[in-house]
């Protein structure tokens, strides 16, 4: 069965320190693995894609990265703002499928 | 504007009462899906669309139906809402299939109460 774990569920930090979340995954055959970022009440929005080939990608202070030998990826965020509060979802979708398989997603808190 | 739009935001409703739950997008998508997602739990897809005309189950179909008579819109129906099915609905359209390595656009959700 496919399956997305993400850790830690949730996460504290001060406003411009660094964190990383993380995302360990079954699905198989793979196809890509994606970010999304979502402010509470409202609809996800993506931060990055990957594919088997990309090992790391970057959209600002977010920084994806993943091994595909392991099946993990991990999300850094770097000088962490208060804007960045929010839920982090990791998605795979494994080759040919119609559906992808989402992680319960990591609420990050970023206080002042 | 690129964007997926829903409607309504909020509804409210009793048990039984028929509604559609509209969604329609303006990027000449071809995928669309349907997800819910409740406290404490990721989203969970109900039902997707690769194309017009073509619909399949996602992981928590029971109780709703859909229809893809056009590209751009994919409403969702619940012939007869239960309490159960209270919940914050998204929908989304993508490019392509979910390994067409595009991203999803996500609609702002509506949060349905059901009594």
């Amino acid at each position: 069965k496919n399956q997305v774990e993400q850790s830690p569920q949730s996460l504290i930090i001060l406003e411009g320190k660094n964190c990383t979340l993380q995302c360990n995954y079954t699905v198989s055959p793979f196809s890509n693995l994606r970010w999304y970022k979502q402010d509470t009440g409202r609809g996800p929005v993506s931060l990055t894609i990957m594919t088997f080939s990309e090992n790391t990608k970057s959209n600002g202070r977010y920084t994806a990265t993943l091994d595909a030998d392991t099946k993990q990826s991990s999300l850094h965020i770097t000088a962490s703002q208060l804007s960045d509060s929010a839920s982090y979802i990791c998605v795979v979708s494994g080759q040919g499928a119609g559906k992808s398989t989402f992680g319960d997603g990591t609420t990050l808190t970023v206080k002042p | 504007e690129a964007q997926v739009t829903q409607n309504p935001r909020y509804l409210i409703t009793v048990t039984g009462k028929k509604l559609t739950v509209t969604c329609s997008q303006n990027m000449n998508h071809e995928y669309m899906s349907w997800y819910r997602q409740d406290p404490g739990l990721g989203l969970r897809q109900i039902y997707y669309s690769m194309n017009v005309e073509v619909t399949d189950k996602g992981d928590v179909p029971e109780g709703y139906k859909v229809s893809r008579k056009e590209k751009r819109n994919f409403p969702l129906i619940l012939e007869s809402p239960s309490p159960n099915q209270t919940s914050l609905y998204f929908c989304a359209s993508s490019l392509g299939g979910p390994d067409y390595n595009s991203p999803l656009h996500f609609g702002n959700g509506t949060r349905l109460t059901v009594t």
